[in-house]
């Protein structure tokens, strides 16, 4: 079964501070992992997308992730959080469901707060 | 690239009331789609998913039906709407065959349902 966790609903961080939201998750197949924001009353915007090349992905923002197979974790950071960067954090991982069908699951979110 | 047209942004409806939320995809052919469900204080979960014409897939049992007329238009349906149908719904879109591809989402539908 393909499932992904967010580990923390709510992280809060002073701005100019780094960032650390984590995600793990759990796919049958080799899945492409994603992240995506969303701020208050806007849409999904794709931050950045592991497809099996490099571990490390640079994404949009200064944000970046590293693919840790080993430990089936794809966490997002930044090294210094600013005020735009409050909003929400969906991990997503795309493989195959049982039926050999494309799946897109979403993690439950995280809630970054920047504290001024 | 792909867009997708979500409407209406926002919807208040009376309980046991019939809904019909449509999404339709332009750029693209024979995609996957996705309707997503954003409770209040909670992720985004998957109501339903289609591959193709006819084609539709539930993940959760619910008060909630879908359906695809055409290759581009996702249809979201309830004969009866109950008060925990509130919540942010989303139609998502991604192409079938290739792995790096981003998933495309409209701009979603927040329902209220008094």
């Amino acid at each position: 079964a393909q499932s992904v966790t967010q580990l923390d609903s709510h992280v809060s961080v002073s701005e100019g501070t780094p960032v650390l939201l984590r995600c793990n998750y759990s796919s049958s197949y080799s899945p492409s992992l994603f992240w995506y924001v969303q701020h208050p009353n806007k849409g999904l915007q794709l931050l950045l997308k592991y497809t099996s090349a490099a571990t490390l992905v640079k994404g949009i923002n200064g944000f970046e992730a590293e693919f840790k197979k080993s430990e089936t974790s794809f966490h997002l950071t930044k090294p210094s959080a600013h005020m735009s960067d409050a909003a929400e954090y969906f991990c997503v991982v795309r493989g195959l469901n049982s039926g050999g069908y494309q799946k897109v699951t979403f993690g439950i979110g995280t809630k970054l707060q920047v504290i001024p | 690239s792909q867009t997708i047209h979500q409407w209406p942004a926002t919807l208040v409806q009376p309980v046991g009331s019939p809904l019909s939320l449509e999404c339709t995809v332009e750029g693209t052919s024979n995609p996957n789609l996705y309707w997503y469900r954003q409770a209040a204080g909670r992720g985004l979960q998957l109501l339903f998913y289609s591959v193709g014409i006819g084609q539709i897939s539930s993940e959760v049992p619910q008060n909630l039906s879908a359906s695809r007329p055409q290759d581009r238009q996702f249809i979201l349906s309830s004969k009866k709407l109950l008060l925990s149908d509130s919540g942010f719904y989303l139609c998502a879109s991604l192409l079938g065959r290739r792995w790096d591809t981003e998933a495309f989402f409209g701009q979603g539908t927040r329902l209220t349902v008094v």
